[in-house]
């Protein structure tokens, strides 16, 4: 069982708009910023979001990352086809002294 | 541009030790900046985080693995490595190598990561 939660699936049509939701505690996102991470079919992760809101040189702009409190949220607008994969969460929990990950959140363009 | 590349059996039998080694390039694992770390994922699983370590030699294990990991590096040679002990049929898994950033004392996240190497433990 992951330290963040996040829903197991989500999906929308092309040109539409999703959130992805991550639920962690005051020992994690509730004390230290979250990074989002893109993993397409058969490939590794790549780095979607850092520092809660801060997207990597080469992201485009329709992701974009929000945190409240104990929870975080990415969002996907004008979705394509290629943007179909499993999105993970991740921070640092100072209880355990260890990096943790959402158990990630296959989207689905339908 | 900084590439990752894990190294190392694909096959390993059970109760054995499982050993990858990461070799940076287009970087110095010696940036101060930075830790460099594994994280594995079992076939159709998420990401479980096992370990990482700087340039100096300080670490950060995941607990309920710890007994059984050690994560060393080699700045001479730019690598890092893994060795896994007492192997079981779940440690099953593609093996990722990443670099950690941290940024100030409340950011981190994994900006580059290597393609993975499936590990498949064996009866």
């Amino acid at each position: 069982q992951s330290v963040l939660t996040q829903p197991p699936s989500v999906s929308a049509a092309p040109g539409q708009k999703v959130t992805i939701s991550c639920s962690g505690s005051s020992s994690n996102i509730g004390r230290y910023s979250v990074s989002w991470y893109q993993q397409l079919p058969g490939t590794a992760p790549k780095l979607l979001i850092y520092d809660n809101i801060q997207r990597p040189s080469g992201v485009p702009d329709r992701f974009s990352g929000s945190k409240s409190g104990t929870s975080a949220t990415l969002g996907i607008t004008g979705l394509q086809t290629g943007d179909e994969a499993t999105y993970f969460c991740g921070t640092w929990d100072n209880s355990l002294t260890a990096v943790v990950f959402g158990g990630g959140t296959r989207l689905t363009v339908l | 541009q900084l590439q990752l590349q894990e190294s190392g059996p694909g096959l390993v039998k059970s109760s054995e030790t499982l050993s990858l080694t990461c070799t940076v390039s287009g970087g110095s694992i010696s940036d101060g900046s930075h830790y460099w770390g594994w994280i594995r994922q079992p076939p159709g699983e998420g990401l479980e985080w096992i370990a990482n370590i700087n340039y100096s030699g300080k670490t950060y294990y995941n607990s309920s693995l710890k007994s059984r990991v050690t994560i060393s590096v080699d700045t001479s040679k730019n690598q890092f490595s893994l060795q896994l002990s007492s192997v079981t049929a779940a440690d099953t898994a593609v093996y990722y190598c990443a670099r950690h950033s941290k940024v100030g004392s409340t950011t981190y996240y994994c900006d580059f990561w290597g393609q993975g190497t499936l590990v498949t433990v064996s009866s």
